[in-house]
């Protein structure tokens, strides 16, 4: 039981280059999230999935877009990268919204230069 | 809307010392609150959650936490503090329906523990 995944673990890319973060669960959880981390910020969310079949934007979505695939997998694309997109990007699910626990994978940690 | 404020970024405590890690919150309906734990070049895990019924809330590695809504605070405490419990913790906030369903982290407070 692998819980969350997330591939790469780092990544490096120019400015203008483009690039898609991948994610998936073996939970069955419902719903899926992508959050980025930066120093004294906390989490921000950037997108959220509350069941297969449906994305919605959180406080952070500009620059980014998701994919639902199925039920186990929610990618994140960065069409164009920005160095203000330097960050670290964390996947998570739950089996639902609200008050259930949201479960986190490793991370991706990726520097735009 | 939700908020979420962790008063500290950064607590440091001596080993066996009691831990506190304060956490205010801001809810217009009555709020689910957690607290999580992340090691480092880690993920974040749970450590305890307040959903209703009692407000003292026990979670792993010995920590637990306080509702009290007439402060609207949630902060977590442990006893006596081990050198493995360096790390960030973030106190969240979640309103249940709708577009209130997510998370709303505070900004983290690490915890520094000196032998």
């Amino acid at each position: 039981n692998a819980g969350v995944t997330q591939t790469p673990k780092f990544q490096v890319l120019k400015t203008g280059q483009s690039m898609t973060l991948q994610c998936a669960q073996d939970m069955n959880h419902n719903s899926m999230y992508w959050y980025r981390q930066d120093p004294g910020m906390g989490l921000r969310l950037i997108y959220y999935s509350a069941s297969e079949g449906t994305t919605d934007k959180g406080e952070v979505p500009n620059g980014y877009n998701v994919s639902r695939l199925n039920k186990r997998e929610f990618s994140l694309r960065l069409e164009s990268a920005a160095p203000s997109q330097t960050s670290v990007y964390f996947c998570a699910s739950s089996e639902g919204m609200g008050f259930y626990e949201q479960y986190f994978g490793p991370g991706t940690r990726l520097t735009v230069t | 809307a939700q908020s979420v404020t962790q008063l500290g970024s950064h607590v440091s405590v001596s080993e066996g010392a009691l831990v506190l890690l304060r956490c205010n919150y801001s809810s217009s309906v009555p709020p689910y609150l957690f607290w999580y734990v992340q090691y480092p070049n880690q993920g974040l895990q749970l450590l305890l959650k307040y959903t209703t019924g009692a407000t003292l809330v026990k979670g792993i590695n010995g920590f637990e936490a306080e509702f009290k809504k007439s402060e609207t605070s949630f902060h977590l405490t442990k006893p006596s503090a081990h050198m493995s419990d360096a790390a960030e913790y973030f106190c969240a906030v979640s309103a249940y329906g709708g577009s209130q369903g997510n998370l709303i982290f505070g900004k983290g407070t690490k915890l520094s523990v000196k032998p």
